[in-house]
C-alpha cells in the first residue's frame, strides 16, 4: 500500500515566490514525517521532521492529521532551493519501517 | 571523519555475476539500512539491520542478502546479478532509539546489469 504519496514529479517556480511542496500519507497509527532533500551531485540528507517543528532554510512543514498532510512551504524560494525533495514516514516506536514518496523536483527560475 | 562509504560507486556487469556491494559507516551508529531507488521513482527499503547479527527484509521484496558481522560493515550481495537488478543502491544508518532518528545516507552505487 502507497505510504507517501507526492503528486507533483515536477515542480518550477520563480525566484522569490513562494512554494508549495505537497505530500501525502496514509498510516493508521502515529507516524512520524520527515523530509529530505538531495541537491545536485550531494547525497540525500534530512531537511526537516515535524516532531522538530522547526524552520530550516526557510522551509516549514506541519503534520495536519485530519488531512493527512504533511506539505512543505517557503515563502520566497530561493535559486540554492534547486533540488530533489522526498517525503518519508516513520512508523513511531517500532522503527521496523520507513517509506519515501517518489520524490518532487524543484527548479526555482531566476 | 564521521561518515558513510559506499562502493563501488558504479558498476557494469554481466549477468549471471555475483557481486558485492560495500557499505562502512564511522558515524558508530547502530541501525544500518539498504535502500534501492530507480530514476524518478521512490526509495524502497530492501533490508536493514539494528546490530551485530540482525539482520530483516525491508518492504521491497529483493533477491539480495546481507550480513552484519560488525557494527560498521553492513554488505550487500547479490548471488546471480540480472538485468532487473539495474538500479542505484542507497546505504544509511542512524542511531539507537525508540522513535525515528535521522537517516544518514551514503553515496550510493549505480548498478547496471547488461
Amino acid at each position: 500500500a502507497q505510504r507517501v504519496t507526492q503528486p507533483e514529479k515536477l515542480l518550477s517556480v520563480f525566484k522569490g515566490a513562494p512554494v508549495e511542496l505537497k505530500c501525502n500519507y496514509s498510516y493508521s497509527g502515529s507516524p512520524e514525517l520527515f523530509w529530505y532533500v538531495q541537491y545536485s551531485r550531494q547525497r540525500l540528507q534530512l531537511l526537516l521532521r515535524h516532531i522538530s517543528r522547526e524552520s530550516i532554510k526557510g522551509f516549514t512543514a506541519d503534520l495536519n492529521k485530519g488531512e493527512t498532510s504533511f506539505h512543505l512551504k517557503k515563502p520566497f524560494a530561493q535559486e540554492e532551493d534547486s533540488a530533489m525533495y522526498y517525503c518519508a514516514l516513520g512508523e513511531w516506536g517500532t522503527g521496523n519501517q520507513f517509506y519515501f514518496g517518489t520524490g518532487t523536483s524543484l527548479t526555482v527560475i531566476p | 571523519e564521521a561518515d558513510i562509504y559506499q562502493t563501488p560507486r558504479y558498476l557494469v556487469i554481466g549477468t549471471g555475476k555475483k557481486i558485492t556491494l560495500e557499505c562502512s559507516q564511522t558515524m558508530g551508529h547502530d541501525k544500518m539500512y539498504w535502500y534501492q531507488q530507480d530514476p524518478g521513482m521512490e526509495l524502497h527499503l530492501i533490508h536493514y539491520s539494528y546490530g551485530v547479527n540482525s539482520t530483516e527484509k525491508g518492504d521491497l521484496s529483493s533477491e539480495s542478502t546481507v550480513s552484519r558481522i560488525r557494527t560498521e560493515h553492513f554488505p550487500l550481495t547479490l548471488e546471480s546479478a540480472r538485468p532487473s537488478h539495474t538500479s542505484q543502491y542507497l546505504c544509511a544508518s542512524s542511531r539507537q532509539g525508540g522513535s525515528y532518528n535521522e537517516q544518514f545516507f551514503g553515496p550510493g552505487t549505480r548498478l547496471t546489469v547488461l
